[in-house]
């Protein structure tokens, strides 16, 4: 049971907008600790996707986005493409636990 | 170009020892945190260790804490986890991951780059 919740799956077909959800509580988001999302395709090594709540690294598309409330944060993928299809995780640091917590992942199927 | 690779995974005994390394390259080793985080297979990331720029701070996750020690040389740019004490349920994929910069461990630091990964598998 992760202490981050995320679905196990989210789908969409090409050109479609999904969003994975990542709900925590007061020990981690809610204590406002920020958010990092990661993208991993299938046999590779996770790669940042998202850093501090909002902001995208140099090379990642404009099609993702994400945002943070309270104890949840999300991720918004716009214009679906195949090349999306992968599993991402949410990233924080719980205070309760004293370390850093990801997501269970969630699968993105590209229909 | 920045890069992380780790080596030293492997089929181990429960109850046994083993060594991963991470070299890295591409940039001031000296002056980041660095982690390892695993992966069991067909599971979720799972953060398992941090140790901050010049090894004053370390953070073990609970269900290593006691059995792994982390540690880093920073003239050899290299990190390591000393893994004992193992148990089936450490079989994953570990991977080296470079943390934020600073003395201290930013604790809403996130992890980038990250290595492939060293699969090391526990079993008798």
């Amino acid at each position: 049971q992760s202490v981050l919740t995320q679905p196990p799956s989210v789908s969409g077909a090409p050109g479609q907008r999904v969003t994975i959800s990542c709900t925590g509580s007061s020990s981690n988001i809610g204590a406002r600790y920020d958010i990092h999302w990661y993208q991993q395709v299938p046999g590779t090594a996770p790669k940042l996707l998202i850093y501090e709540n909002t902001n995208r690294p140099s090379g990642v598309p404009d099609r993702f986005s994400a945002s943070k409330s309270g104890t949840s944060a999300s991720l918004a993928i716009t214009g679906l493409q195949a090349e999306d299809e992968a599993d991402y995780y949410c990233q924080s640091f719980d205070n309760s636990l004293s370390g850093w917590v990801f997501g269970g992942g969630t699968k993105l199927t590209v229909l | 170009e920045v890069q992380l690779e780790e080596s030293g995974g492997g089929l181990v005994n429960p109850g046994g020892s083993l060594r991963l390394s991470c070299a890295a390259s591409g940039f001031d080793f000296s002056v980041y945190s660095m982690n390892w985080v695993r992966q069991a297979p067909g599971k979720g990331l799972e953060w398992v260790s941090c140790i901050s720029s010049g090894s004053h701070y370390v953070y073990y996750a609970d269900s290593v804490k006691g059995r792994f020690t982390i540690s880093r040389d920073n003239a050899k740019n290299s990190l390591y986890l000393q893994m004992n004490s193992v148990r089936v349920e450490d079989t994953a994929l570990y991977y080296c991951a470079r943390g934020p910069r600073g003395i201290a461990v930013a604790a809403s630091g996130y992890f980038d780059p990250w290595g492939q990964g060293t699969l090391v598998t526990v079993s008798s």
